[in-house]
């Protein structure tokens, strides 16, 4: 298996701007997980979808924040407008019992 | 006071010594994480720890329930280990992180 797969690998884009962040699964993993690291904050656990459901989006900074899971093979997370203080690596993990497995992440830097 | 608290924060050693890196925290967790970050940004879990200890090659992890802390060993210390290890607890299905302590082995 390929583990998580993200897209993209790093995104630079205009304050204002929407920006979608692409997450595929490991197969067969029922849990998926979006998380946020910043130098300030370390890393923050943002939704977290069972069996495509949202379960838990209290981590979403705002309104601008949305995120999808339209399937068990592929999820989204959406920022629109964008602002500089989004600027952060963000994962995506897929669980399958008690271990989570992180994707290589999305480096966002919004001007 | 943050839920999970990890010291050092820092910690620069020379090649073969034994390392240790503790993690506190404050509520109650079903159990708890330790997750290694290389320079390269890749997050790798490599201990779940509900009890007890656990061994996996040269890195060692332990948990004391009633007191709330975790510490993660590494015996034998490579330049490779360098990295960012994070502790994270569970709670519910969610992960709580503490901030992470940065390791560096000089050879």
């Amino acid at each position: 298996d390929a583990g998580v797969i993200q897209s993209p690998r790093h995104e630079v884009t205009e304050m204002g701007q929407e920006v979608t962040l692409r997450c595929k699964p490991i197969s067969g993993h029922n849990s998926l997980f979006w998380y946020r690291q910043t130098m300030m904050r370390g890393l923050e656990l943002l939704i977290y979808f069972n069996n495509n459901v949202p379960i838990d989006d209290s981590g979403m900074p705002e309104d601008r924040f949305s995120a999808k899971m339209p399937n068990a093979s592929f999820s989204t997370l959406k920022i629109q407008p964008s602002e500089p203080r989004d600027s952060a690596v963000y994962f995506c993990a897929s669980r399958l019992e008690e271990t989570q497995y992180f994707g290589p992440g999305t480096r966002l830097l919004v001007l | 006071k943050n839920e999970v608290e990890q010291s050092p924060q820092n910690l620069t050693a020379q090649e073969g010594e034994f390392i240790t890196i503790n993690c506190s925290y404050s509520v109650g967790i079903s159990a708890l994480h330790w997750l290694q970050q290389h320079p390269g940004g890749g997050i790798v879990s490599l201990f779940m720890l509900s009890s007890g200890k656990k061994k996996h090659g040269r890195l060692i992890a332990t948990i004391n329930i009633q007191e709330k802390h975790s510490s993660l060993h590494i015996t034998a210390s490579h330049p490779r280990d360098s990295a960012v290890y994070i502790c994270a607890v569970r709670r519910a299905q969610k992960l709580v992180f503490g901030q992470g302590t940065r390791l560096t082995i000089n050879p």
